[in-house]
């Protein structure tokens, strides 16, 4: 089963402009990633935030976590054509099995030049 | 590159049949966890493996089965193929059960089930 949504399902954007994307669970985590997919390809690691943290960036990316609302957003800043992929949010919580990590269903970004 | 390897990149079988599915960690990394992706779907969990253990499992029949070596690649056994079964497989290492940890993924393993 899927841990959380991502919101919206589908973005269209133009380069040079800012893409936001949100992710919405349902259980208590340690901590929330998020990943990139190329094409059906595999995931690449974007960002790692922990319960404890509500806000973190690397380079064009702005990850913030609200642990009260069970949301996280991820910004991407300054769009290029090579963002296009799919980002999936996934989380890791003491009551999931090992550390599996649960992923939401994903939001396609469409960058166009 | 994440130092991830799988093998095969694309299978097809036919329905009943078995399947095994491999994957080489991450050097260092001692965990590897294996997902299903369905077209249009998130990647969900299968198993994980922790030094040659299973350290969790996710909603699936036991018809899915894995395997750890001692160098810590990995197996994914799928015995009684059926039409559903058709997805992305991907392999994910980490390092000590990955908890707080970046998960590294392979390419995937594309299955067709006939």
């Amino acid at each position: 089963s899927q841990q959380g949504e991502e919101d919206p399902q589908a973005l269209s954007i133009q380069e040079g402009e800012n893409a936001t994307m949100n992710c919405s669970y349902k259980t208590s985590i340690n901590n929330l990633q998020w990943y990139r997919q190329n094409s059906g390809r595999g995931l690449v690691h974007l960002i790692l935030i922990r319960s404890n943290e509500r806000e973190k960036h690397s380079g064009r990316l702005r990850v913030t976590l609200d642990t009260s609302k069970k949301s996280s957003s991820l910004l991407i800043t300054a769009s290029r054509a090579a963002d296009t992929a799919s980002y999936f949010c996934a989380t890791d919580g003491a009551d999931q099995a090992g550390t599996a990590l649960i992923f939401g269903k994903g939001t396609t970004l469409s960058v166009s030049s | 590159e994440t130092g991830v390897t799988q093998s095969p990149t694309h299978l097809i079988k036919t329905r009943g049949q078995q399947v095994t599915l491999r994957c080489s960690s991450q050097s260092g990394h001692n965990t590897v966890s294996w997902y299903q992706q369905a077209l249009g779907q998130g990647p969900q969990f299968i198993f994980q493996y922790y030094r040659e253990e299973e350290n969790g499992r996710g909603n699936f029949p036991p018809r899915f089965s894995g395997l750890q070596f001692p160098n810590y690649s990995s197996e994914l056994n799928v015995n009684a193929l059926e039409l559903d079964d058709s997805a992305l497989y991907l392999c994910a290492s980490s390092l000590d059960g990955g908890e707080g940890t970046e998960a590294f993924f392979g390419q995937g393993t594309r299955l067709t089930v006939v």
